[in-house]
Parts: structure tokens; C-alpha cells; sequence
């Protein structure tokens, strides 16, 4: 069966400092790997992906993840933090011959304090 | 910001009512989903759609129904509402098997 989890309800950084939010992920075949944010009261926004190609992801406001396919993970990480990152964020997971449907992690509520 | 719309944002109905929550898309994508999220917490498929005329349940058993006549529309019935239905639900759409982009979601509660 696939899944994905992680394992952090909630992680706290200090702004300025750099962040991870954990992901791991099962599934049959090579994965399609997502990560989204979610701010209060709205819609989830992607992120970044990975498909295929460099383990190390760039995605948007200044995101970056990376896929660890012997440790089956693709942690999200941030070098320096903004108290406006501060928001939910979903990792998920699309395996082989799943058409566009996605398994979400349970999310990771991110706190960064000034 | 994707061209993905939901109505209303907020809705508030009392038990035994049929609701239709509206999803909207102008980008021409051939794949549509529901989800339903409590707040603050995981996302769960209900529904899917991979073009006109196709719809299937997801993931998590739903007592709502779905329709897709049209490409960019994919609304979502309730026929009788009760307060195990309060949640959030999210729609979102794909081309193909690539991202999925999401509306601002509906938030229901069924006094």
C-alpha cells in the first residue's frame, strides 16, 4: 500500500535560522513526490515536485527538497526562515499507475518565531 | 494563484438540507478531485474525475455525489446534510498526471 508520513505535528524555528520538515514515503515503483502549503483558511499551493533527475529540488519562495530514494524520503528545507512561512505544510506522494491521484501526509504545522 | 474557484466559501445549513458546493476550473484540465480536510489536519480523497461523464469515489467513503457534464465544472451533492458532514471540502484539478492546482476550499457546518 502506499503512504506517506511526517513524522512532525509541528516544528519550531527562530526566523532566520534554517528549517526541515521530514517526509517519507512508500510506494510501488519510482515515486512522484509534491510538497504544499497551506495558510489558514485557504487552499493548498504547490510548492515543488520531484519527478525524476536531480535528487535536489528548487521550488518556490525559496524552498528546496531533497529525494533520498535509499532512505525513501524528500525532506523540505529552507536555509534561512521567515516568520511568514509560518503555515501547514503537506508532503504527497503519487505512485506508478495512479493516475493523477495523490496520497497526502497527515501535514506538518511550521512556527517561526522572530 | 491557479484559476480553480469554489462557492460559496463558508456555509452554514441546518441538518436534512441539500447543498451543492461549486467547483470551477478555466484552465482546461482533464482531472478533477474533492477532498475533505478537517482543520488543521490531512487531506482525504472522496472523489475524482478523469474527464466528462467519468467519476469515481476515492479513498474515503463519502455519502456526497458528484457530476462532471461540463470540462470545467465539478460540483459536489449533499442530499440531506447532517453535522458528521461539518469540514472543509477542497477541490482541485490536473492535466494529466502533473500538478494539482486547488481552490480555496468550502468550509460546511451542518447545525
Amino acid at each position: 500500500a502506499q503512504s506517506v508520513a511526517q513524522p512532525e505535528d509541528q516544528v519550531n524555528v527562530a526566523e532566520g535560522n534554517p528549517l526541515t520538515v521530514k517526509c517519507t514515503y512508500s510506494v510501488s515503483g519510482n515515486p512522484y513526490l509534491f510538497w504544499y502549503v497551506q495558510y489558514p483558511n485557504r487552499g493548498l499551493q504547490f510548492l515543488l515536485k520531484y519527478i525524476t533527475g536531480d535528487n535536489l529540488v528548487k521550488g518556490s519562495y525559496g524552498f528546496e527538497a531533497e529525494f533520498n530514494k535509499s532512505q525513501t524520503s524528500f525532506h523540505l528545507k529552507k536555509p534561512s526562515a521567515l516568520v511568514s512561512d509560518s503555515a501547514l505544510y503537506f508532503c504527497a506522494v503519487r505512485g506508478y499507475n495512479q493516475g493523477g491521484k495523490l496520497i497526502f501526509g497527515q501535514g506538518t504545522e511550521l512556527s517561526v518565531k522572530p | 494563484e491557479a484559476d480553480i474557484y469554489q462557492t460559496p466559501r463558508y456555509l452554514v445549513i441546518g441538518t436534512g438540507k441539500k447543498i451543492t458546493l461549486e467547483c470551477s476550473q478555466t484552465m482546461g484540465h482533464d482531472k478533477m478531485y474533492w477532498y475533505q480536510q478537517d482543520p488543521g489536519m490531512e487531506l482525504h480523497l472522496i472523489h475524482y474525475s478523469y474527464g466528462v461523464n467519468s467519476t469515481e469515489k476515492g479513498d474515503l467513503s463519502s455519502e456526497s455525489t458528484v457530476s462532471r457534464i461540463r470540462t470545467e465544472h465539478f460540483p459536489l451533492t449533499l442530499e440531506s446534510a447532517r453535522p458528521s458532514h461539518t469540514s472543509q471540502y477542497l477541490c482541485a484539478s490536473s492535466v494529466g498526471e502533473n500538478i494539482q492546482y486547488f481552490g480555496a476550499g468550502t468550509r460546511l457546518s451542518v447545525l
